[in-house]
């Protein structure tokens, strides 16, 4: 158990639907990123949040948001769903840089079916 | 300058076998290289780790290899198992304020024949 926690686990839904994943980060950690994993591929950075803050952006899409609560969780908004953002949604936190080895610890993913 | 490349894409191997996955990276600001383990439906846990002051890393039957001149690291699985049966991914970062900007590579999927 990574201590990161992902809901929900499986998300069904259909083409211009809006959905929002949740992640809650590991107790102490400030940052929190969100990668995507399509079938057969690999890790896609999204973006990164830093104590409610964006730190950095990846080949995030516009119709994608995303933002950290003062209590540290993180939503990741997705809207005017298509066919092809059916993919694995992963939220991983880590420790600010300062001190920290630079490991990051994944949550269980939520799975994403677009129809 | 911010890719890893990983190779090879899909690998068989006997049990008992070595099995041997390759990453090359550009930028010589990453000081972090770890590999992560993913197993079907969950998510990437850290495997083992490296930095660039060191040319080897061994923690059981997994090893790190490290060529810092060539920007080039590789994860070597001694006396393969089918549990180790997974995708592998290896994956540079560097920290930053407020976190770290870690690239992953594309990911190889192992299947350890029994």
């Amino acid at each position: 158990d990574s201590g990161v926690t992902q809901t929900p686990k499986h998300l069904i839904t259909a083409t211009g639907q809006r959905v929002t994943l949740r992640c809650s980060p590991r107790s102490g950690d400030l940052s929190v990123y969100w990668y995507q994993q399509s079938l057969d591929q690999g890790l896609q950075f999204l973006i990164q949040y830093y104590n409610g803050e964006e730190r950095a952006k990846g080949n995030i899409l516009e119709r994608f948001s995303a933002q950290q609560f003062p209590d540290l969780h993180s939503e990741l908004n997705l809207s005017s769903l298509e066919l092809g953002d059916s993919a694995l949604y992963f939220c991983a936190s880590s420790p600010s840089s300062g001190g920290g080895t630079g490991e990051l610890f994944f949550g269980e993913g939520s799975r994403l079916t677009v129809l | 300058q911010q890719q890893v490349k990983q190779s090879p894409q899909s690998l068989i191997v006997q049990k008992g076998g070595i099995s041997i996955i390759n990453c090359a990276y550009e930028n010589t600001a990453f000081d972090y290289f770890p590999w992560y383990q993913q197993f079907p439906g969950k998510g990437p846990a850290l495997l083992i780790a490296i930095r660039p002051d060191v040319s080897e890393k061994k923690e059981g039957r997994f090893t790190i290899s490290f060529n810092k001149s060539a920007k080039q690291f590789s994860l070597h699985i001694m006396d393969s198992q089918p549990g180790d049966s997974a995708t592998y991914f290896c994956a540079a970062s560097m920290g930053g304020t407020g976190g770290f900007k870690t690239i992953f590579g594309a990911g190889t999927r192992l299947f350890v024949k029994a």
